[in-house]
């Protein structure tokens, strides 16, 4: 069974400085994975989806690696913002229906 | 563009008391859906997936039931809701072209008195 493990789950971090998150899978025989940010009490925001076959995902200030064999994945947020304080959640998709193995998230605070 | 709705936001019922939570998807066909429950500290887990109507697939056996009466309506349902069913319940979903990122709704809090 994929297990999806995030550390550390809680960071802080001051204004400016980049963010670096870590996820960890087990079973390297991924469709694709996803990064997704929550804010305190709302749902999950689609941040990046890397596919199986892809090394690398960028969108602004964000960017998220994939290596396979170590089962891993790191998502960077250059320049962090007072904004940029919620929990990022870690998403192993196992198969070709979307079915998503999810971590249990890295709480980030960004102090002005 | 698509967008997904849930209702209710919160919602508070005595256990032993039936439940229905409805999400619907605006904006797209035949999407995947899938249903997710947040415990307090505990990860998403998933629920119940649906790659069409009528189809129902469950991951955990549990005191819910899941249905897809319309392409675009996701219903979780119980008929005698315990203390353990209380938590963040979060519908999802996605297109049906493979490797497509999963959208989320805003989810509904449910408290289990």
């Amino acid at each position: 069974k994929q297990e999806v493990t995030q550390i550390p789950a809680a960071l802080s971090v001051p204004e400016g400085e980049n963010l670096v998150l870590n996820c960890s899978f087990t079973d390297s025989a991924i469709y694709n994975l996803q990064w997704f940010r929550q804010d305190p009490g709302k749902g999950l925001t689609s941040l990046l989806l890397i596919q199986s076959s892809q090394r690398e995902q960028t969108s602004g200030r964000l960017n998220a690696s994939l290596d396979k064999s170590s089962g891993r994945s790191t998502l960077y947020i250059a320049a962090s913002q007072p904004g940029d304080s919620a929990t990022y959640l870690c998403a192993v998709g196992t198969d070709s229906w979307g079915k998503l193995q999810f971590g249990a998230g890295t709480q980030v605070v960004v102090t002005p | 563009s698509q967008t997904i709705h849930q209702w209710p936001a919160t919602l508070v019922q005595p256990v032993g008391s039936p439940l229905s939570l409805e999400c619907t998807v605006e904006g797209t066909s035949n999407p995947n859906l899938y249903w997710y429950r947040q415990a307090a500290g505990r990860g998403l887990q998933l629920l119940f997936y649906s790659i069409g109507i009528g189809q129902i697939s469950s991951e955990v056996p549990q005191n819910l039931s899941a249905s897809r009466p319309q392409d675009r309506q996701f219903i979780l349902s119980s008929k005698k809701l315990l203390l353990s069913d209380s938590g963040f319940y979060l519908c999802a979903w996605s297109s049906n072209v493979g490797n497509q990122p999963q959208h989320f709704g805003d989810g509904t809090r449910l408290s289990i008195l």
